[in-house]
C-alpha cells in the first residue's frame, strides 16, 4: 500500500507555456501533500505544503503566482508551472502524508516517482 | 529550525563490504523522527529506514541499520554487504512533531560501489 503516482513523468515545453503536474495517492487518503523541487546534484527543496480544501503554504522564495497548487481532494494535488522559463527546468517531486498513530512512523511521507520538466 | 548535515558528498565502497553514511541533525524538539532515503538515477525516493527519537533500540531493515546516538545527535546509516545496486544518492531527513509534518533533508551522499 501507500503508492503515490505522478503524471507526467517527463515533459518538454516551450518557454512561456504552462505545465500541469498531477500527484495522486492511489490507495490512501492523504492528510497533506508536499511539492519539492530538485536541481541536478542537489537535495530536495520543499516548495509548498497543501491540505485538501485549503490554500497551499509556500516556502520563502517560492512564487505562489508562478507555482499554482490545487488540492481538490484527499487523493489529488496539482502543481501548475505558469509561464515556464528555462530556469524552471528541474525535477519536481510530490509526496503525500497520512497520520498513523499506531505506527512509529508518524507523518510518514510517501513519494511520487517525480516529473522531469525541461523548458526550451 | 531543524537542520540536517551530511558531511560526505561522495563515497566509494568495495562490493560486499560495509559502509557508513554520516548524518547529524539539530533540533530543540524532543519528539522527532529520522529517515533515510535512497535515490537512484531514475529519481524515485526509496524509503530505507526510520528511527523515532524515543526508540530505545537502533532500527534495522535487512542490510540497513541506523546507528542512532541521541546525545551526539547523529543517525548514521550502515549498509552491510554492499551490492552494485546500492550505488545511488542517499538522503537523511528529519521530521519534527511540532513542525507541521515537514521533512527537512540533508544535502545527500553519493555512494558508488566498486566491483
Amino acid at each position: 500500500g501507500a503508492v503515490v503516482s505522478q503524471h507526467p513523468s517527463w515533459v518538454i515545453c516551450k518557454s512561456g507555456t504552462s505545465v500541469k503536474i498531477e500527484c495522486r495517492s492511489l490507495d490512501f487518503q492523504a492528510t497533506t501533500m508536499f511539492w519539492y523541487r530538485q536541481f541536478p546534484k542537489q537535495s530536495l527543496m520543499l516548495m509548498a505544503t497543501s491540505n485538501e480544501g485549503s490554500k497551499a503554504t509556500y516556502e520563502q522564495g517560492v512564487e505562489k503566482d508562478k507555482f499554482l497548487i490545487n488540492h481538490a481532494s484527499l487523493t489529488l494535488s496539482t502543481l501548475t508551472v505558469t509561464s515556464a522559463h528555462p530556469e524552471d527546468s528541474s525535477f519536481y517531486i510530490c509526496s503525500a502524508s497520512r497520520y498513523r498513530v499506531a505506527s512509529g512512523r508518524r507523518h510518514e511521507q510517501f513519494f511520487g516517482p517525480g516529473t522531469r520538466l525541461t523548458v526550451l | 529550525a531543524q537542520k540536517i548535515t551530511q558531511t560526505q558528498p561522495g563515497m566509494f565502497v568495495q562490493e560486499k563490504e560495509a559502509v557508513t553514511l554520516d548524518c547529524t541533525y539539530d533540533t530543540s524538539d524532543q519528539s522527532y523522527g529520522l529517515f533515510w532515503y535512497k535515490q537512484p538515477s531514475s529519481g524515485e525516493m526509496i524509503f530505507l529506514i526510520y528511527q523515532g527519537s524515543y526508540d530505545e533500540q537502533n532500527a534495522t531493515e535487512g542490510r540497513y541499520s541506523l546507528n542512532f546516538q541521541k546525545a551526539r545527535k547523529s543517525a548514521n546509516l550502515v549498509i552491510s554487504a554492499s551490492q552494485l545496486g546500492d550505488s545511488a544518492m542517499y538522503f537523511c531527513a528529519m521530521i519534527v512533531d511540532n513542525a507541521g509534518n515537514m521533512l527537512t533533508f540533508g544535502g545527500g551522499t553519493r555512494l558508488m560501489v566498486k566491483p
